[in-house]
Parts: structure tokens; sequence; C-alpha cells
């Protein structure tokens, strides 16, 4: 089993609708999560971060984590054609180390 | 704009060059990232710097040699590589050291350095 598993996609979702990105992994110890886009060609930046069980806001962005089921997710209110990119989730396990999922190509339908 | 500095931004390099990748950041963060990308894939880990001491390898080989010489520089010494470590190569750094008791882990990215190996 991957540490961070991710659906790949390609994704794709009208723009003005609600994106939902879904990453599960595999070690219960893991204390910080984190969603980052990433454009072709360009470096990861960080959208959010979490690392209580609830939901966390920030704009039209909403990050939630279920530690339980070892599930984090990331709502994309409003999708806008620049929101079309590669939506790498990271996980930060019990030995500090910061792994990523392979990402899901999310493509804005205008 | 992102505040992790890095440099070349492009690398060409023959297979019995020595080159070094150079990473640079002045928010005052105590733990610095090395990261591979290969096209469509995740970074992959490589080193992590704590208080400017190596605290995780990730069973890198020796062609690629790390160095932190104060807590704002970081960089990858590169010898002998071969074709297939062409890659992009991510700095990025975390306001606290590893283990630290606020460390959140958020990790701030540079552009990366795209290195090619003729």
């Amino acid at each position: 089993q991957k540490e961070v598993e991710q659906n790949s996609g390609p994704l794709s979702v009208p723009e003005g609708a609600i994106a939902s990105l879904n990453c599960t992994y595999s070690d219960r110890g893991s204390q910080s999560f984190f969603w980052y886009r990433q454009y072709s060609g360009k470096s990861p930046e960080l959208i959010m971060f979490i690392y209580s069980n609830g939901d966390k806001e920030d704009g039209r962005f909403t990050a939630q984590l279920n530690k339980a089921s070892q599930y984090v997710s990331l709502l994309i209110r409003d999708s806008q054609p620049s929101d079309s990119a590669t939506y790498l989730c990271a996980v930060r396990n019990r030995d500090d180390k910061i792994i990523f999922g392979k990402g899901t190509r999310l493509h804005i339908l205008p | 704009d992102t505040e992790v500095t890095q440099t070349p931004k492009h690398l060409v390099m023959g297979m019995t060059n020595k080159k070094s990748l150079k990473c640079e950041q002045h928010m005052g963060h105590r733990a610095m990232y090395w990261y591979k990308q290969k096209a469509k894939k995740p970074p992959e880990l490589m080193f992590v710097y704590s208080y400017e001491k190596l605290s995780i390898n990730e069973s890198v080989p020796s062609r690629f040699s790390p160095e932190c010489p104060n807590s704002s520089l970081l960089n990858l010494h590169l010898h002998a590589l071969q074709p297939e470590d062409s890659a992009l190569y991510l700095c990025a750094s975390s306001q606290f050291g590893l283990a630290g008791a606020s460390n959140t882990g958020e990790l701030f990215f540079g552009e990366g350095s795209r290195l090619t190996v003729l």
C-alpha cells in the first residue's frame, strides 16, 4: 500500500461547480496534512494545511480531515479555469518525512 | 512570490561533469529540503537538513552530495550523474526544525532547477 494515495484523474468539473479532491494515507501516526497546487512546469504551491479533525476553510477552499478514516479532502467552490492544475496531497508522517501523493489532475471546463 | 531562491533555473551537464545546485532562503526557516521530481510524478524526498544538520537521507546515491553551509543556504553537489537523473530538483524550507514542538511542516518551495544529464 502506497503511503499517500490519490486518484490521478483527470477530474473534469464545470466552471462554477464544486471540485472535490480526495486523499488517503497509511501511517496512523501522521501529524500534518497539506494540499499543494502545481501548474505544469512549475513548483508546488501550498494551498491549505490541516492538522486537526474537521474542516478548515480559506476563501474558496475547504480542507477536511478524518484521522479515524485516514482521509483528507479538498473542496474548491466556484471553480475557475485558473484552478486547472495538478493537486498534490502531502502528509507529514511519524518519521517527520513529508510524503506526496501522485496528484490529481483537475480540469475546469469553461 | 517565492522567498526560496534556486539557481540555476536550468542546467545541462555531461555524465563526467561536476556541478552544484544552490538554494537560499531568508525567512529564518530552520529546516531545508531537497526533492526530486520527474515528469508527471510527485516530488520524491531526497534530503532534509534540520538546524544545519543532515537529518534525513532517503538512501540517495552518493553522486548527489548535499551541503548546508549555514541556516540560509543549501547546496546539492552533483558528480558522475546518469541520464536518468534528469529531473526538476526542488528546494523547500519549513519554519521549524524537525520534531519542533510547533512544527506543522508546511513546505515553501523554490521554483526548482531543471537538470538535464546528457
